[in-house]
């Protein structure tokens, strides 16, 4: 079956513009998870959903940074007033059900995004 | 801020040969996942060990996990050239919510045919 899907797959955009992701998870993941991966680096965590609440934002690293699902299937991150700190890739990931413990994550591919 | 160290941070091995790299982590955990990544592409999962699980198998892969010294082991037996990529670590903290990940740095492995 299709995995996570995430676009678009590379963004530039210029300081101070706004931009938006997206992850499509697999059909039927009640969780829903976004990180943020500086090159070289480990995905650091972001935000976290079960199904439509976001239960865990205290990754995000400002409040420029915003994340919904309003339907408990694709979610959207937002960025605004776009910083050059903020390029990264951006990694969505899903999981079945919350609550237990041996479940992995689903990642898609992830967006590139570049500030210039 | 990431759960811990990977060691080595980087890995060039001839295929055939066995590849292993190590992980610390900070807290006490539900879990510890290893992930694989190629460049460009997102993470695939690899395997999983339970907090009271001391060893696991899986294919070609074999890990280990030391709760009293918070760290694990990925050992990659035989390695391909399709192995290359890099490895992470990521725990599954107690309390942490809808078993979000922490990861560590990563460990890049080349697999030279």
């Amino acid at each position: 079956g299709a995995g996570v899907s995430q676009s678009p797959r590379y963004k530039v955009a210029k300081r101070g513009q706004d931009v938006a992701l997206r992850c499509d998870p697999i059909s039927g993941h009640v969780s829903l998870f976004w990180y943020q991966q500086a090159l070289g680096q480990g995905p650091e965590f972001l935000t976290y959903f079960q199904n439509e609440a976001q239960l865990d934002k205290s990754g995000l690293p400002s409040d420029r940074f915003f994340a919904e699902r309003p339907e408990g299937s694709v979610s959207t991150l937002k960025i605004q007033r776009t910083q050059q700190e903020d390029s990264a890739v951006y990694l969505c990931a899903s999981s079945p059900r919350p609550g237990t413990d041996d479940q992995p994550q689903h990642f898609g591919d992830g967006t590139r995004l570049s500030i210039l | 801020s990431q759960q811990g160290e990977e060691d080595p941070q980087a890995l060039s091995i001839q295929e055939g040969e066995n590849a292993t790299m190590n992980c610390s982590y900070k807290t006490s955990i539900n879990n510890l996942q290893w992930y694989r990544q190629n460049s460009g592409r997102g993470l695939v999962h690899l395997i999983l060990i339970r907090s009271n699980e001391r060893e696991k198998h899986s294919g070609r892969l074999r890990v280990t996990l030391d709760t009293s010294k918070k760290s694990s082991s990925l050992l990659i037996t035989a390695s391909r050239a399709a192995d290359t990529a890099s490895y992470f670590c990521a725990t599954d903290a107690i309390k942490a919510a809808g078993n979000k990940l922490t990861f560590g740095g990563g460990t890049r492995v080349l697999v030279k045919p």
